[in-house]
């Protein structure tokens, strides 16, 4: 069964730093490209980052760019996403995400989310 | 962009939910994608392409459409249907959600 598991979500002050992660299991993570996807509060969903099997490609949203880093394990079944310099805009629930690139791309099994507050 | 119409739908169990999702420009590839969340629990890709139906989901659910209209329809609802549903466009950069169809009792 694919599993996967966020962690990481936290209060943290605007101009702060949070690392997240996503443990994923029930598959061979190496061979799938991931997705961070979130939703804030009262919205809807938003893509956020994208890395390739081998991290060889990599895509930001542009809210997001040159403040978040995503990056993968693929030892540990691992995908991480560091979030420097945040903003109130990005209180969120995070959801980690598997996506099938063979026909498009789309996110094909998510996480439950952890959630990030941004806050003084 | 994505408009997803209507916002609340209210209906009973048994009853047939038609949720439209309209696109701003033509999805030539009908590259769409609809998907299940419920508060707390993982978001469900219920179908892709349109109007392929994702590993396990029941044929309750189908999807059809092409161009700029496209509708999710669920035969019969089932208690564990209500819930928000969300279309997604991977046909043209950047990719984009619509803001949801609330399908409650």
């Amino acid at each position: 069964e694919v599993q996967l598991v966020e962690s990481g979500g936290d209060l943290v002050q605007p101009g702060g730093s949070l690392r997240l992660s996503c443990a994923a299991s029930g598959f061979t993570f190496g061979t799938y490209s991931m997705n961070w996807v979130r939703q804030a509060p009262g919205k809807g969903l938003e893509f956020i980052s994208y890395i390739s099997p081998t991290s060889s490609a990599i895509y930001y949203a542009d809210s997001v760019k040159g403040r978040f880093t995503i990056s993968r394990d693929n030892a540990k079944n691992s995908l991480h996403l560091q979030m420097n310099g945040l903003r109130d805009e990005d209180t969120a629930i995070y959801y980690c995400a598997r996506v099938i690139t063979t026909s498009g791309w789309y996110e094909d099994f998510w996480g439950r989310g952890t959630l990030v507050t941004v806050s003084s | 962009v994505l408009t997803q119409s209507p916002a609340t739908l209210s209906l009973s169990p048994g009853e047939r939910a038609t949720l439209s999702c309209r696109a701003s420009h033509s999805l030539g590839r009908s590259y769409l994608a609809w998907y299940h969340h419920k508060p707390g629990q993982a978001p469900r890709l219920l179908i892709y392409g349109a109007s392929n139906r994702a590993t396990g989901i029941p044929d309750r659910f189908s999807g059809s459409g092409s161009g700029t209209d496209f509708t999710l329809t669920i035969g019969r609802l089932e208690p564990e249907d209500f819930a928000v549903y969300y279309c997604q466009q991977y046909d043209i950069s950047p990719r984009t959600f619509g803001q949801g169809t609330k399908v409650e009792i």
